[in-house]
Order: structure tokens, then C-alpha cells, then sequence
């Protein structure tokens, strides 16, 4: 079974501050890497599908950057606000395979 | 807006009852998959569905059945509801080319079986 780590479990973050936190992959066999926002409540929506490595991909205050080589990526937000309060998933495809696979995710809290 | 939809959000079942979790989808989408989310655990599939009447297992299928009679709709089956089945499930779809294509959820069925 194929090992995504995410680190850390869980975040509290100031408000305004910026913070980044970490998916892990197998480092070989990679095809594409997930990230999601799972709010409270709420159905988790895709906030990036990455598939190169080298990758960095934008929206708003949220980026992620993409290393396959090494096996990881981040996901940073700046300058965070308390919307932002949810937990992130990252998921794993390997080549060939038929389903991702899902890290337990970082529960990130912004306190205001 | 894409919808993935699932009817019962909160249920309570006695050990033992057939459970059925319905899920449904207007993106027209091919897959369709069953997860479950425990705390500690993360998202762990339990079925997962490319086609009408095709379905595969995932990682965690004792326990459970699906049915997918068309192309929209995906249930998920507890034969025998039993206590270590209370979870959290979430329905997801999408279209085919799974590693460049977006999951869509929902948002979630809570299920206590008692």
C-alpha cells in the first residue's frame, strides 16, 4: 500500500500570518498530485491537480510547488485569513494505478 | 455548478439493518467512487465505479456492496450494518483520465449504527 504522509496533523496559525505545510509521496512512479480544502460542513473542493514536476500553481493567496523527484510538495498560504480554517488533503496517483491515494490531511485553525 | 449529491446526511441504524447510502450526480461524469473518513485515518476507498455496472473494490470493501444501474447514480450497500461501520461517507465523481481530472464530493453521510 502507498504511503502520502502530510505534516503536520494540525496548524494554528495567527490571522495575517503566512504558513506552509507538506504532502509526501513515493518518490518514483509518479503520474499526478491532489490538493484539496475540506471546510467544516461542507463537501472538499479541489484547489489543485499538478502533474510536472518543477510545478508551482496559484489561486489567491493559496500556492503549491511540486518536487517528484524527492517526493513532496507544499502548500503554502499568505497572509491567512480566518476562511481559511479547514483541513487540506493531498492525494497520489501513481502510473497505472486505477485510484488516488489520500494523506490524512493538516488541519489548519487561523485564530483572529 | 457541478452537484454531487447525497440524500441522507444523517442516519441512525441498528446493528444488523440493511443501509443503503445513495449518491447522485449531474456532471455526466464516468467514475464514481464510495469513501470513508475516520478520524486519524484519512479518506480510505471502499468502492469505486467506471462505468453503469462495473464496479471495484477499493481498499476497505468487507462490508459493503454498491450498485451503479445508471450512469448517474452510485449507492453504496450495507448487507449488516455493524457498529465499527459508524463513519463518515463521502460520494465523489469524475471524469475519466484520472490523474489530470478533479474529484467532485459530496458532502458526506454521517451514519451511527447502534
Amino acid at each position: 500500500i502507498l504511503n502520502v504522509e502530510q505534516s503536520p496533523q494540525s496548524l494554528h496559525v495567527q490571522e495575517g500570518d503566512s504558513t506552509n505545510f507538506t504532502c509526501s509521496f513515493p518518490s518514483s512512479n509518479f503520474y499526478a498530485l491532489h490538493w484539496y480544502r475540506w471546510e467544516t460542513a461542507k463537501s472538499p473542493e479541489a484547489l489543485f491537480v499538478m502533474t510536472l514536476n518543477g510545478d508551482e500553481k496559484k489561486k489567491g493567496r493559496i500556492s503549491a510547488t511540486l518536487n517528484t523527484k524527492e517526493g513532496y510538495s507544499y502548500l503554502y498560504i499568505k497572509g491567512s485569513q480566518p476562511e481559511d480554517s479547514a483541513t487540506y488533503l493531498c492525494a497520489f496517483l501513481s502510473q497505472g494505478a486505477q485510484k488516488l491515494v489520500f494523506g490524512q490531511g493538516t488541519r489548519l485553525t487561523i485564530n483572529p | 455548478d457541478v452537484k454531487v449529491t447525497q440524500s441522507s446526511r444523517y442516519l441512525v441504524k441498528r446493528t444488523g439493518e440493511k443501509v443503503f447510502l445513495e449518491c447522485v450526480q449531474d456532471m455526466d461524469h464516468e467514475n464514481m467512487f464510495w469513501y470513508r473518513q475516520d478520524p486519524g485515518l484519512g479518506l480510505r476507498l471502499i468502492y469505486f465505479s467506471y462505468d453503469v455496472k462495473m464496479k471495484e473494490k477499493g481498499d476497505i470493501p468487507e462490508g459493503y456492496s454498491v450498485s451503479r444501474e445508471k450512469k448517474e447514480r452510485f449507492s453504496l450497500i450495507l448487507e449488516s450494518a455493524s457498529t465499527n461501520q459508524t463513519s463518515m461517507y463521502l460520494c465523489a465523481s469524475q471524469r475519466p483520465h484520472l490523474g489530470g481530472n478533479t474529484i467532485y464530493f459530496g458532502e458526506g453521510s454521517w451514519l451511527t449504527v447502534v
